[in-house]
Parts: structure tokens; sequence; C-alpha cells
């Protein structure tokens, strides 16, 4: 079932600082790579995504690089900031089919 | 309507009680997903409706789960005889033609 592996399982960042979260899969069909973010009480709310045939793909703060020959891919946090501690999640999909990585429990530092 | 409605938030229910949640997904979307959440781990995928049709219900857990959606809008997971291993967020997400799945906040089932 667990296709997609995440570290590290708990981040602690300064504010201010990057935040870097790794997540590996083993399916080469997988085709679209989201992230989400989840705090405590709510469901998982869509971050970031990407698709196999780019490398990288940055929105605002957030960045995912994307290594199609490693099968890994990862989410860059630029200037952390304290409302940024959640649980990111990745996931690689495949049509009705989403797996998810474990999570990583971010804390950033004020 | 501006996202994804589960009822109840909360459920607590004794083993062996049967219990059913549902799902409201955002209006335009065809596509709905059932999740578990257990403490600590990602959301496990149970089962999808394309409109009315349950297009993949193998990953349901046992055959004590079930899940409908009988006009192709909201949507009802059932488990019956419940089990102290069924504590869990039972998530819903509805999803557009373009990937994008938004989630509800979930049912959190505790079985006491």
């Amino acid at each position: 079932q667990q296709q997609v592996k995440q570290s590290p399982q708990s981040l602690i960042v300064q504010k201010g600082g990057i935040s870097i979260i790794n997540c590996a899969y083993e399916n080469t069909a997988f085709d679209y790579f989201p992230w989400y973010q989840q705090f405590p009480g709510k469901g998982p709310a869509l971050l970031i995504a990407i698709r196999p045939d780019v490398s990288e793909k940055k929105e605002g703060r957030f960045t995912i690089s994307f290594n199609k020959s490693a099968k890994q891919f990862s989410l860059h946090i630029m200037d952390s900031q304290p409302g940024d501690s959640a649980t990111y999640f990745c996931a690689a999909s495949m049509g009705h089919d989403m797996r998810f990585g474990a999570g990583t429990r971010l804390t950033v530092k004020p | 309507d501006t996202g994804v409605s589960q009822n109840p938030r909360h459920k607590i229910t004794k083993r062996g009680q049967n219990v059913t949640f549902r799902c409201d997904p955002i209006s335009e979307h065809n596509r709905l997903y059932w999740y578990r959440q257990t403490l600590g781990q990602g959301p496990e995928f149970l089962t999808y409706f394309q409109n009315e049709a349950q297009l993949e219900k193998s990953r349901l857990l046992s055959d004590r789960f079930s899940a409908e959606r009988p006009k192709g809008s909201f949507s009802t997971l059932e488990i019956q005889r419940t089990e102290q291993g069924d504590s869990a967020m039972y998530l819903c997400a509805s999803r557009d033609k373009n990937y994008g799945y938004t989630f509800g906040s979930g049912t959190r089932l505790t079985v006491v």
C-alpha cells in the first residue's frame, strides 16, 4: 500500500529558514505529484503539484523539485514562517489512485 | 457552496454498532473519493465514484464497509459492526477533471 516514502518525519526550522521535505516513489506509472498541507482538525489542502514532464515548479515561497530518473521529488519552503507550521504530505497518483506519504510535521520557530 | 462538507465532525460509537457518514462534495465536481487517515499517517484510499457509479471499491477495508452515491450528489460511507480498529479520521474529497482534489474536514470516528 505504501508506495510513497516521505522524510523526515518531523522538521524544526527557524523563521526565515528553508524547509525541505523529500519523497520517493516506486511506480513509474504515477503521473501527478501533489503536496498537501494539513492543519490539526482539518482535511489536507492542496499546496502545489507537478507533472513528470517538468523538473521544477514554483509558486510563491513553495517550490517542487522533481527528479524523474531517481523517482524522487521534494518540497522547498523558502522564508519559512510560523504560520507554515503544519503537517505536509506528498502524494503520487495515476488516475483515481492517489498514494500519500506518511507526512512530515513541520514546526517553524519564531 | 465553497467546499466539501462532511457530517458529523465527530462520532463516538460502541463496538458492534453501525455508523454512517455523509459527504456533500463541491457541486460541479463529478468525482468523489473516500479516504481513511489514522494518526501519524497519510490518507489511505478507500473508494471512489464518478457521478453515481462506484468505479473502485476493491480497496474498501472489509465487507463491513460500504459506500453509496445514489443520485451522483452527496455520498454516504457506512461501517457495520464497528471494531476498535476502525477508529480513524474518514475524509471525503471531490475532484474536478483537472486533478484538483478538495478534501473535507473529515469525520473523526472513535469506537469504544
